[in-house]
């Protein structure tokens, strides 16, 4: 079956400093989604990409989809304090059924 | 707009109740999906639905069962719960797939 991994599983960082997360399908996707889950609540829609190599910024977020459609990436310049959550990509090849990768969660140390 | 609202909070059951998780939605939205939640697996797909009276299985359908009789109203059944059912699920819907994903509170749910 259709599997999305994400790496790191973890990640801590001073305030100020970069973050990234990787999201790897083994298949193929027609598109992917960004969400973060802060703690203790819901998942909260992100952004969307959906051609090859696209790259959207919001504000200190930067997400790329790439070349081949099985990976991305979401990172973050120069986090703060409010940027703390767990980051979730969620893939799609039928538009009808997304599959979460494991998530990272990103501490920042004040 | 509530946006999608789902009941209980919390619920604890005993190995082999049953019970119905609520989901409802004011946006009008199609498409309506049940994920379950757990420490380190992320979010898996239990059924989706795509229309009043459209439903179909997802990656862990087993142990639920779900109905779509309105747009608004998307209820996942436990029928006979289990302790590997403990987790915390979320209901989410779209204004039809794959557009952005608004997810309700989560209904945390313990099977002792």
């Amino acid at each position: 079956g259709q599997q999305v991994m994400q790496i790191p599983q973890y990640q801590h960082v001073q305030e100020g400093e970069d973050f990234t997360t990787y999201c790897n399908s083994s298949t193929t996707l027609s598109n992917i989604q960004w969400y973060k889950q802060r703690p203790g609540g819901h998942p909260v829609f992100l952004i969307q990409l959906v051609k090859s190599g696209e790259v959207k910024k919001q504000k200190r977020l930067t997400f790329q989809f790439g070349e081949a459609k099985k990976n991305s990436s979401l990172h973050i310049t120069a986090t703060q304090t409010t940027d703390v959550g767990t980051y979730f990509c969620a893939g799609t090849n039928t538009g009808n059924q997304f599959y979460f990768g494991t998530g990272t969660s990103l501490t920042v140390i004040p | 707009n509530a946006g999608v609202t789902q009941t209980p909070k919390f619920q604890v059951l005993k190995t082999g109740q049953s019970m119905t998780l609520q989901c409802a939605q004011d946006m009008n939205h199609e498409y309506m999906s049940w994920y379950r939640q757990d420490p380190g697996m992320g979010l898996r797909l239990i059924h989706y639905s795509v229309g009043a009276g459209i439903t179909d299985q997802g990656e862990v359908p087993n142990g639920y069962n779900v109905s779509r009789s309105t747009t608004e109203d998307f209820p996942l059944r436990l029928l006979s719960a289990a302790p590997s059912q403990t987790s915390v699920y979320f209901c989410a819907s779209s204004l039809t797939p794959p557009n952005e994903q608004f997810f309700g509170p989560g209904t945390r749910l313990t099977v002792l």
